[in-house]
Order: C-alpha cells, then sequence, then structure tokens
C-alpha cells in the first residue's frame, strides 16, 4: 500500500532562514509525489510535484523539493522563509487508482 | 486563484434539513473530487467522478449523495446529516484517471465549510 510519513507535526523558523519541511514514501512501483499548501481558512493550493525526471523539482512561491529515491524521501525547502509562508503542508503520493493518499500535514511557523 | 469555483462558502444546516453543495471547474479536466477535511487533518476522499461516472466511493454514508451533471460539475446534496459531519468540504478536479495519467496535478477549490446544527 501506498503511504507517506511527515515526522514533524510542526516546524518553527525565523524568517530569512532556509526552512525544510520533511517527507518520506513508501510505494510499489514509480512515486508520484505532491506537496500542497493550506493556508487558514483555505483550500488547499498546488506547490509543485515529483513524476520522473530532475530529482530537484521546483514549484510556487520559490519552494523545491528534493526527490531521493534512496532515502525515499521528498523534502519541501525554500532557503529563505517569509513570515507568509506560515500554513499547514502537506505531502502526498497518488496510487494506481488516482487516489492521493496524504501526510498528516506539518504546520509551518516562520517568526519575524 | 484556484480554477475550482464552490458554493455556499458557508452553509449551517439542521438535522433534518436537504442542501446541496455545489462545485464548477473551467479546466477541461474530466475527473471531479469530493473531499471531506476536519480542522488541521488531512483531506479524506469521498467520491471521485471520471469521465461523468462515479469511479470511486470510499464508502460514504448514504447521506451524502454525489451528482455530476456534466464534465464542468460536481454536486454533493446533503440530508439528514449528523453533527459530526461538520467539516470542510473540498471539491477537485483533475485531467481523466487514465492509468498513466497518475502524475496529472489535482486542483482543490476553497471549500465550503458545513455546519450541521
Amino acid at each position: 500500500a501506498q503511504s507517506v510519513a511527515q515526522p514533524e507535526d510542526q516546524v518553527n523558523v525565523a524568517e530569512g532562514n532556509p526552512l525544510t519541511v520533511k517527507c518520506t514514501y513508501s510505494v510499489s512501483g514509480n512515486p508520484y509525489l505532491f506537496w500542497y499548501v493550506q493556508y487558514p481558512n483555505r483550500g488547499l493550493q498546488f506547490l509543485l510535484k515529483y513524476i520522473t525526471g530532475d530529482n530537484l523539482v521546483k514549484g510556487s512561491y520559490g519552494f523545491e523539493a528534493e526527490f531521493n529515491k534512496s532515502q525515499t524521501s521528498f523534502h519541501l525547502k525554500k532557503p529563505s522563509a517569509l513570515v507568509s509562508d506560515s500554513a499547514l503542508y502537506f505531502c502526498a503520493v497518488r496510487d494506481s487508482r488516482g487516489k492521493l493518499i496524504f501526510g498528516q500535514g506539518t504546520t509551518l511557523q516562520v517568526k519575524p | 486563484d484556484t480554477e475550482v469555483t464552490q458554493t455556499p462558502k458557508h452553509l449551517v444546516m439542521g438535522m433534518t434539513n436537504k442542501k446541496s453543495l455545489k462545485c464548477e471547474q473551467h479546466m477541461g479536466h474530466r475527473a471531479m473530487y469530493w473531499y471531506k477535511q476536519k480542522a488541521k487533518k488531512p483531506p479524506e476522499l469521498m467520491f471521485v467522478y471520471s469521465y461523468e461516472k462515479l469511479s470511486i466511493n470510499e464508502s460514504v454514508p448514504s447521506r451524502f449523495s454525489p451528482e455530476c451533471p456534466n464534465s464542468s460539475l460536481l454536486n454533493l446534496h446533503l440530508h439528514a446529516l449528523q453533527p459530526e459531519d461538520s467539516a470542510l468540504y473540498l471539491c477537485a478536479s483533475s485531467q481523466g484517471l487514465v492509468r498513466k495519467m497518475a502524475g496529472n496535478t489535482i486542483y482543490f477549490g476553497e471549500g465550503s465549510w458545513l455546519t450541521v446544527v
């Protein structure tokens, strides 16, 4: 069965510092991995995805993610955090039926 | 901004009421989804329509009834709900559920906040 894990419930960083939100996955076959962000009282916004090809994926709002097959990880990164990046982040994997399987989410808190 | 539009944004209904949530997308997508989300939790899949046919029902109680009138519209009819059904209901869409297109992105709307009293 496909699954993803986000080991941190919350990540705290200072504005201007680099941020990492961790995600590990367990899939059979090729993984289709996604990151979504949810701002308070809003829907989910797509950030980026890995399907195949380059292990470093660039997405919206300056975010990027690195696919690491040997470590089965897909960590979300940003070189310089903004207070406005504070939100709930979900990692997800898409199974063969097309269903998105989400991690439990990580709350990112960026402090001024 | 999302191109998946949901109405209403907020809905309060009694346990004996009948109401509907509506969703519309204009991206030419042929798969549409309903998700339920509780606060601070990941969304839970309820239904998937592919090419206007129901393709996935995640064992959702019959008090939730989906309808896909055409490829751009998706409704969720609500009847005799319970207070525990109060949640954010998210509609989403993507290109059709062809197996090799599993990498297609699913785009979400802003959601409808439902409160059952």
